[in-house]
């Protein structure tokens, strides 16, 4: 079975500061990673998502994540942060199933809060 | 393009009643998928569907059903409704073809289930 973790439920940060909001999963397959944002009173949007070759993974907003493989991370990074970030961020992951399902996985999210 | 709408947005049920959800997603997308949010579960997946057949459930009670249409429109039934029921109903619709694991899903805002 799959598990993912986000060790931080929430994490504050001022404005233009740098961030990192961390995933860690489990599985005993090849999964495929992702990142979701949602808005309050929205859904998810897809911030980026690694399927496979460079471990680096660049996304919308100014995103990017690192798949480490060794320590099983996907940490999501921002450079520097803005208001409007504030949301709520989930890591997730899908299951190889040979293209027979979609099926995420996802972690309990982190809420990101930027303040000014 | 219109995104993935959901219907209604809100809902307020009382226990023992039934209720369903639709879901209609981007055009041309031919998989949909259901999730349940609630703050003490988080994000879980509920069944998919893939040309009007579910390619895959999750661990909930046989209460929950759904189905999918031949326009790719979904709706999901709740029936004897339990307070825990409560919570966001998130569907995602994702093209469906090739490898599904990679599909990038595209989540609609939801319907907020009130169960008194």
């Amino acid at each position: 079975a799959q598990s993912v973790t986000q060790l931080d439920s929430q994490v504050p940060v001022f404005e233009e500061a740098p961030v990192e909001l961390r995933c860690n999963y489990s599985s005993s397959v090849s999964v495929y990673l992702f990142w979701y944002v949602q808005y309050p009173n929205q859904g998810l949007q897809l911030l980026l998502k690694y399927l496979s070759g460079s471990t680096l993974v660049k996304g919308i907003n100014g995103f990017e994540a690192e798949f480490n493989k060794s320590q099983t991370s996907f940490h999501l990074r921002k450079p520097s942060v803005h208001i409007s970030d504030t949301a709520e961020y989930f890591c997730a992951v899908s299951r190889f199933y040979g293209g027979a399902t979609n099926k995420l996985i996802f972690g309990t999210g982190t809420l990101l809060a930027v303040q000014p | 393009k219109a995104g993935v709408t959901q219907t209604p947005r809100y809902l307020i049920k009382t226990r023992g009643q039934q209720v369903t959800l639709s879901c209609s997603p981007i055009s041309g997308h031919r998989s949909v998928s259901w999730y349940q949010q609630t703050p003490g579960q988080g994000l879980q997946f509920l069944f998919e569907y893939f040309s009007e057949t579910q390619r895959n459930k999750g661990n909930f009670p046989g209460r929950f059903s759904g189905r999918q249409f031949s326009n790719s429109r979904s709706e999901m039934n709740v029936s004897t409704l339990e307070l825990g029921d409560s919570a966001l109903y998130l569907c995602a619709s994702s093209l469906g073809v090739g490898g599904a694991s990679t599909d990038t899903q595209y989540f609609g805002p939801g319907t907020r289930l009130t169960v008194l």
